[in-house]
């Protein structure tokens, strides 16, 4: 079985600064789908970033970036130039591509912006 | 453009009675799957569907049920609610298997007294 390892439950940064929230996952799989959720208090969980394990570029969606390093099994992601609007609880998450898609989740970094 | 939508929002529960969470999506998606959050656990799939008429268990399937009679429907039964179910829980659809982005409802804060 797969699973999710996020050793930093908490993390904070100063406003415009960038931050790095760690992820390590552990499979036996060489293709399969990584993400990053972004849960605001607002409770929704917001899809921000997502890496497909064949590709070895790493993904980038405008301030956030990921650092995929497939052999290591870590999936790191970077935010640049924070903004107050960060601040919310970051889960990585694992998917299959071996029978019905399911997530596995880490246990969550909440990140902190300091203004 | 509703998405997936979920209901009650919260809820409050005694020990031992039952209740329904309904999830409903309106992208004709073929996934749904059901997920618990606990502090410091992160989400775990409670139940999934791969479409109208086939569920199967996830990791946590103690202690409910599911059914997914059409497409659109996926709710969750907790026939006998105990404290350990005291939690958040989402609801999730992909559009199919090749598709990768799950889209989740807003999710319903449960508490069981």
């Amino acid at each position: 079985a797969q699973t999710v390892t996020q050793s930093q439950p908490e993390m904070s940064v100063q406003e415009a600064e960038t931050v790095t929230l760690s992820c390590t996952y552990d499979t036996s799989e060489s293709d399969y789908y990584l993400f990053w959720y972004k849960q605001p208090p607002s409770r929704q969980m917001i899809l921000v970033i997502r890496q497909e394990a064949y590709k070895q570029q790493n993904a980038t969606e405008n301030r956030f970036s990921v650092n995929f390093q497939k052999a290591a099994k870590s999936f790191s992601l970077k935010i640049s130039d924070s903004q107050l609007g960060d601040a919310a609880m970051y889960f990585c998450a694992y998917r299959t591509l071996q029978g019905a898609q399911k997530l596995v989740f880490g246990q969550g970094t909440r990140l902190t912006i300091n203004p | 453009n509703a998405g997936v939508t979920q209901t009650p929002k919260f809820q409050v529960l005694k020990t031992g009675q039952s209740m329904t969470l309904q999830c409903a999506q309106d992208m004709n998606h073929e996934y749904m799957s059901w997920y618990r959050q606990d502090p410091g656990m992160g989400l775990r799939l409670i139940h999934y569907s791969v479409g109208a008429g086939i569920t199967d268990q996830g990791e946590v399937p103690n202690g409910y049920n599911v059914s997914r009679s059409t497409t659109e429907d996926f709710p969750l039964r907790l026939l006998s609610a105990a404290p350990s179910q005291t939690s958040v829980y989402f609801c999730a659809s992909n559009r199919d298997r090749v598709n990768t982005e799950a889209f989740f409802g807003q999710g319903t804060r449960l508490t069981v007294v």
